[in-house]
């Protein structure tokens, strides 16, 4: 089984700021990884997949780069709906995901 | 709108069942593989199962291998994982989603609860 393995657990940072919320994989997943937005309460939201692509209606300030290994989510000029726990995914060998990222208002 | 709508869990006792349902609309039902995704209470993401738009083809994780079964009626647009022998650290949100792409999970429902508690 691949391992996803994402740091930091918390991030705090201010509104405006930027984030950077990296994730490794046990062994490379390509470009086979994307990256689900979870709200309390509400089910995840797909924001990244195929490592950098976008998906549809996600807002230009969420990047996403990285292959291989080693990958990382940026969220530039956060706003308040940012505020929220991230979880990248592999696709590559069958599906797990890592632990999550929580994002905090500094 | 696309959309994926779960139900069926509930509070049951370890080693009953459950059938819990995915209804889709919005998209053709029939085209696309679906997963299945739970959380447990305060924890993260883990993939459960998935299945073929057709249903030739059915995987899941080896923690519920030979208890819950996936499995889909595309006349009525419906998904399905029927819970068996339900254990306590089966507690937890479960989802469907849409297989996209390589096999990322484009559309979610709002996911159904199973609580197993003697």
């Amino acid at each position: 089984e691949i391992v996803m393995t994402q740091s930091p657990g918390t991030l705090s940072v201010s509104p405006g700021e930027r984030a950077t919320l990296s994730c490794r994989a046990s062994q490379s997943v390509s470009s086979n990884l994307a990256w689900y937005q979870q709200k309390p309460g509400q089910a995840p939201r797909l924001l990244i997949y195929d490592a950098s692509t976008r998906a549809t209606g996600i807002p230009a300030r969420f990047s996403g780069s990285g292959s291989g290994t080693e990958f990382t989510l940026t969220i530039s000029d956060l706003q308040s709906e940012d505020f929220a726990v991230y979880y990248c995914q592999q696709y590559s060998n069958w599906w797990t995901f890592g632990q999550g990222t929580k994002v905090e208002i500094k | 709108q696309v959309q994926l709508v779960e139900s069926g869990g509930g509070v049951v006792q370890p080693g009953r069942s459950l059938r819990l349902s995915c209804v889709a609309s919005g998209f053709t039902f029939s085209n696309d593989g679906m997963h299945w995704v739970r959380q447990a209470p305060g924890k993260g993401l883990e993939w459960v199962a998935v299945i073929w738009h057709d249903g030739s083809k059915k995987y899941s994780t080896n923690s519920v291998k030979g208890r819950f079964t996936i499995s889909r009626d595309n006349s009525k647009n419906t998904l399905y994982l029927q819970v068996n022998s339900l254990r306590v650290e089966d507690t937890a949100v479960y989802y469907c989603a849409r297989y996209w792409g390589s096999g990322y999970m484009n559309v979610w429902g709002r996911g159904t609860a199973v609580t197993v508690s003697s």
